[in-house]
């Protein structure tokens, strides 16, 4: 069965830091793995998504991500973050079913405070 | 592009009423589409899935029912809901096979 852990369930950071929020997961082979952001009250935004190929992936908003199979991270980072990034942060593992479904399994979230 | 509507964004319902939560896909054919929870303070839970009109599958026992009337109309019910059914309820939609992405949620609150 795949898992997700995100072991920081609240971080703050100043204006302008960098940032890495952990993802780590369990999967058999080679894993699909997301990012979404979700702001109060809202919906999830895709940030980024990891399918093969280049183990940096870029994505909105100025966030990146690196997979790292010999850690099973997916670690999320920003160099400077803005009082806009304030929001709950989920890293995410999927396949695909048998039946063409897609079985995304949730880590419990981050949420990223921002201080002046 | 696609655009995926999901309401009422906002409910207040009594326990033992009935519910029904709309969600559309614009701009595809023939989508997966899903019925997720959040409940305060953790993270998403599937609740039901469907590759193909009338084909719906659960995830977990609970007291809600999903169906799929149309290509890309996707529905939540319950005949009779309980306060543990209170949360956010998340409708997604994929091409198949590749990401899924999230409408604007619905807030559902049983009292």
């Amino acid at each position: 069965a795949q898992s997700v852990t995100q072991p920081d369930i609240h971080i703050t950071v100043s204006e302008g830091a960098s940032l890495e929020l952990r993802c780590n997961y369990s999967y058999g082979a080679t894993p699909y793995l997301f990012w979404y952001v979700q702001s109060p009250g809202q919906g999830l935004q895709l940030l980024l998504k990891y399918f093969s190929g280049d183990t940096l992936v870029q994505g909105i908003k100025g966030f990146e991500a690196e997979f790292k199979r010999s850690q099973s991270s997916f670690n999320l980072r920003k160099p400077s973050v803005h009082w806009s990034d304030a929001a709950e942060y989920f890293c995410a593992v999927g396949r695909i079913s048998n039946f063409g479904n897609e079985k995304l399994t949730f880590g419990t979230g981050t949420r990223l405070t921002i201080i002046p | 592009s696609q655009t995926i509507h999901q309401w009422p964004a906002t409910l207040v319902q009594p326990v033992g009423s009935p519910l029904s939560l709309e969600c559309t896909v614009e701009g595809t054919s023939n989508p997966n589409l899903y019925w997720y929870r959040q409940a305060a303070g953790r993270g998403l839970q599937l609740l039901f899935y469907s590759v193909g009109i009338g084909q719906i599958s659960s995830e977990v026992p609970q007291n809600l029912s999903a169906s799929r009337p149309q290509d890309r109309q996707f529905i939540l019910s319950s005949k009779k809901l309980l306060l543990s059914d209170s949360g956010f309820y998340l409708c997604a939609w994929s091409p198949g096979g590749d990401t899924i992405y999230f409408g604007e949620g619905s807030w559902l609150t049983v009292v």
